[in-house]
């Protein structure tokens, strides 16, 4: 079965630096990846998504990469603020038939200090 | 309202109890999902619903019984639960199969 990797449980960033998340996973690459960031006691929200084609994709200040053949995507967060702590999740999914939700990781917990 | 719903916010049950969860979403979307979101452990999706039927199931025992009456509501019965179940129950709805996912802000399940 497919299993996600999510680089540690807690990461510590300096206000202002650049964040890096890595999510790694195993088997077969998917069709696409997402990027969602959890706060304590709310649902999960929805930041990026990019597809098996695509090698980059950005929005504001978040940046998404995507190696099929690392079978790993890095998720970056430039000039970090502290409201950009929480949880942060890598999905995976697959077109056609079959599972139709998505396969999460467990998270990384990022705190930026001020 | 706006997004997607879940009631009730929290629920406390007896292992012999009935209850359902219900989710609502007002965003026009084909597809909904529940997810089971435990401590330490990643979301495991449980059903998945798109345009009313039930595409996937992923072996989730026969005490969860989802409901999809139409495209904007999603139901989860329980009975006769375990302790073990207890954890936070996330619905989720989306335009299409494979698009972003919109979540709720899920449904804190305690059985006792």
């Amino acid at each position: 079965s497919q299993k996600i990797e999510q680089n540690s449980e807690a990461l510590n960033i300096q206000e202002g630096k650049t964040a890096t998340l890595t999510c790694n996973y195993t088997n077969y690459s998917p069709a696409y990846l997402q990027w969602y960031r959890q706060d304590p006691g709310r649902g999960p929200v929805f930041l990026l998504l990019i597809r098996e084609n695509e090698k980059e994709k950005r929005k504001e200040r978040l940046k998404v990469t995507f190696d099929t053949t690392l079978k790993q995507s890095l998720f970056h967060i430039t000039a970090s603020q502290p409201a950009d702590s929480a949880t942060y999740l890598c999905a995976i999914g697959y077109s056609g038939g079959g599972a139709d939700g998505l396969t999460f990781g467990k998270g990384t917990h990022l705190i930026i200090q001020p | 309202e706006t997004g997607v719903t879940q009631t009730p916010r929290h629920l406390v049950m007896g292992m012999t109890n009935k209850k359902s969860l219900k989710c609502e979403q007002h965003l026009g979307h084909n597809a909904m999902y529940w997810y089971k979101q435990s401590a330490k452990k990643p979301l495991e999706l449980m059903f998945v619903y798109s345009l009313e039927e039930r595409v996937e199931n992923n072996s989730v025992p026969s005490r969860f019984s989802p409901e999809c009456p139409n495209s904007s509501h999603l139901f989860l019965h329980l009975h006769t639960l375990q302790p073990e179940d207890s954890a936070l129950y996330l619905c989720a709805s989306s335009q299409e199969r494979h698009n972003e996912q919109f979540f709720g802000p899920g449904t804190r399940l305690t059985v006792l």
